[in-house]
């Protein structure tokens, strides 16, 4: 069956360390992953995806996510962290099955403390 | 360019009655997305339309629910019904359906409560 999953519920980072928010996924032929990013009380918003091309992908508000094939991972990085990068963070994969489907990861929440 | 709007943002029904919630899509785009997201859970996807047509409805209950997007005017999310487990957040997306590769872009939500 095609998934996706993030492992981790709830990520803890201190500001200024550099943050990882992990995705895998199982899906059939070769997919198109998204990062999209949710504060309290709003619409997800679009962060970063990837098609094809460098496996490094930079998005918005310095975020970036690596596109592992071999490991069917597409990780999002950022450098360092800001209080204001708290949020739940959700990783999308899109993928033909005699039509185009998406479907997103449970979800990871981000806690950035001061 | 105005974003997806949804309303109403809030919707409060007791038990029996009918939601209807609405979403008009990003100017220029011809697909529409619902998802269901339940407190401290990530999104369910529930249906996919194009102008007229349902193109996906695998995520949808079978009964009571319903949704349209019609040539003029927003797309329509239909609760008949409605039950306490119906209380969720309904997020609709649109994208401009000339790539399959396009992210999609979200509304605020419409967060239903039954009492």
């Amino acid at each position: 069956a095609q998934s996706v999953a993030q492992p981790e519920d709830q990520v803890n980072v201190a500001e200024g360390n550099p943050l990882t928010v992990k995705c895998t996924y199982s899906v059939s032929g070769n997919p198109y992953l998204f990062w999209y990013v949710q504060y309290p009380n709003r619409g997800l918003q679009f962060l970063l995806k990837y098609i094809t091309g460098d496996n490094l992908v930079k998005g918005s508000y310095g975020f970036e996510a690596e596109f592992n094939k071999s490991q069917t991972s597409f990780h999002l990085k950022k450098p360092s962290a800001l209080v204001s990068d708290s949020a739940l963070y959700f990783c999308a994969v899109r993928f033909n099955t005699g039509g185009f489907k998406t479907i997103f990861g449970a979800g990871t929440r981000l806690f950035v403390k001061a | 360019n105005a974003g997806v709007m949804q309303n109403p943002r809030h919707l409060v029904r007791r038990r029996g009655q009918e939601a209807r919630l609405r979403c008009s899509p990003m100017k220029g785009h011809s697909h529409v997305y619902w998802y269901r997201q339940l407190p401290e859970e990530g999104l369910k996807f529930m249906v996919y339309l194009q102008k007229e047509n349902i193109i996906d409805e695998s995520g949808m209950p079978k009964e009571r629910f319903s949704a349209e997007f019609p040539k003029e005017g927003p797309s329509i999310l239909r609760i008949q019904q409605v039950v306490r487990g119906d209380s969720a957040a309904y997020f609709c997306a649109s994208s401009p359906g000339t790539g399959d590769y396009n992210e999609q872009f979200f509304g605020p939500g419409t967060r239903l409560t039954v009492l």
